[in-house]
């Protein structure tokens, strides 16, 4: 089992759509944790980092539930530059390991 | 200001041969990351530089892998007989210090094929 799973998508909204995202991860002892935005063949960068309290970014909603071991994210009203891979990202206890799940594509269209 | 920058971007080498790929993190920044991605894979953690010393290198594959920082700012990932597995998209990342309190910044990557 991977450390990190998110589905893969891809998933294709019309613009102004809300879509969601989630993503498990199995190490209960993870210690922070992030979404990265990865354009196609560029470099991962942080879209933000996720609280257990829930945080908002814009148009942007991340949520952490440790109970069950989950993480989301939000993006409402969606745009065109929005379009993108979207990568789960856990930090290894103890380590400064980034573990990345395998990422979830998202196409906006017209 | 300049990020991470990483060179060759592209290589293309024979299997068995030897390949150096280099990573000049931002200016100041003491931590050194190697990470792999292979195609419709996320980031696959190889090696964590904190300053000239490898301080965690439990991703690397095998001994065919290895990665140098001598002076605590440029580094090399070096792989010596290269296998067709090998091909993938090494990304570099450095940040101010350990991950819990800083954010590692990406560099855009050498696309490594090996035929």
């Amino acid at each position: 089992r991977k450390e990190v799973e998110q589905d893969p998508g891809p998933f294709n909204v019309p613009e102004g759509a809300t879509v969601a995202f989630n993503c498990t991860y199995s190490n209960s002892a993870s210690q922070s944790f992030f979404w990265y935005r990865q354009d196609c063949r560029k470099e991962p960068k942080l879209l933000m980092s996720v609280y257990s309290s829930g945080n908002e970014d814009g148009r942007f909603t991340a949520q952490l539930n440790r109970a069950s071991q989950y993480i989301s994210l939000l993006i409402r009203d969606s745009k065109l530059s929005d379009s993108a891979t979207y990568l789960c990202v856990v930090l290894s206890y103890n380590t400064d390991k980034l573990i990345f799940g395998t990422g979830t594509r998202l196409q906006v269209f017209p | 200001g300049a990020g991470v920058s990483q060179t060759p971007s592209n290589k293309v080498t024979e299997k068995g041969k030897y390949v150096e790929l280099r990573c000049d993190p931002i200016s100041g920044h003491t931590a050194l990351y190697w990470y792999r991605q292979s195609l419709g894979q996320g980031p696959e953690f190889l090696i964590y530089f904190q300053g000239t010393g490898a301080a965690d290198d439990s991703g690397l594959p095998n001994d065919r892998f290895f990665a140098v920082r001598p002076e605590g700012s440029v580094s090399t990932l070096k792989i010596q007989r290269t296998e067709r597995g090998d091909s993938a998209v090494y990304l570099c990342a450095s940040s101010l210090g350990r991950t819990l309190s800083y954010e590692q910044y990406f560099g855009p990557g050498t696309r490594l094929t090996v035929t």
